[in-house]
């Protein structure tokens, strides 16, 4: 089936420790989400990629930077983890401008908790 | 600034109907979306609606009103695994989803 895949699924990290974040899709989808959220919250976006062009949301942290080496992959990297950004991250992959509903596919997340 | 609102909670029981409500004031709009939410797993895809009216899928029904800013979700014959969080979001000019909080839904039997 196609789908979005997240691992793990679950990531314990230190304080200040650099952790990655993956995320890949089967959907050969064009664009592809990285989202926080935190508990009874909105997803927040983080940034998103169409295709390589990347999009930073103006007022995600510069701790947190994003790879997607292919269309398939992509990454959240999170340079020194304070105890704030203990969250679920939610990746999701869209098909682009011009589809119907272009609705979004989420992965299962990765819940992140900073010691 | 944008802003999407939706009830917190709601509390309904087995069987019956409930109405989840949703407003926005958005820069533009190109569509809303409903999804769904169980606890600790991720959203899934309910409904789009972007011309006024009533649209309808098995027990789910979602309406639109773009001059009033409005939109409702309708969830017949309530079964306990729609205990969930509902989330309304709302696509702006640039394509950009602007997210509700959720609304948390428990069913009672």
């Amino acid at each position: 089936d196609a789908m979005v895949i997240q691992n793990p699924r679950y990531q314990v990290t230190q304080f200040g420790k650099p952790v990655t974040l993956s995320c890949s899709q089967t959907l050969n989808h064009n664009v592809m989400y990285w989202y926080q959220q935190k508990s009874s919250q909105a997803p927040k976006l983080l940034f998103h990629y169409y295709d390589k062009d990347f999009n930073n949301e103006a007022d995600t942290p510069d701790n947190f930077q994003s790879r997607r080496p292919n269309t398939s992959f992509c990454f959240l990297d999170i340079r020194s983890p304070g105890l704030g950004d203990a969250a679920m991250y939610l990746c999701a992959t869209s098909r682009g401008e011009g589809a119907e509903y272009n609705e979004q596919f989420f992965g299962p997340g990765t819940r992140l908790t900073v010691l | 600034g944008q802003n999407i609102d939706q009830p917190t909670e709601m509390t309904a029981t087995e069987g019956a109907i409930v109405q989840i409500n949703c407003t926005y004031q958005t820069s533009g709009f190109n569509g809303l979306f409903w999804y769904q939410q169980h606890a600790g797993e991720a959203p899934t895809f309910l409904s789009y609606n972007v011309l006024d009216g009533l649209e309808e899928k098995g027990r789910f029904s979602s309406f639109l009103s773009r001059s009033k800013g409005y939109s409702y979700l309708l969830l017949k014959e309530l079964q306990m695994k729609d205990s969930a969080s509902y989330l309304c979001a709302v696509r702006d000019s640039n394509y950009q989803l602007i997210w509700g909080a959720g609304t948390k839904l428990i069913i009672k039997p």
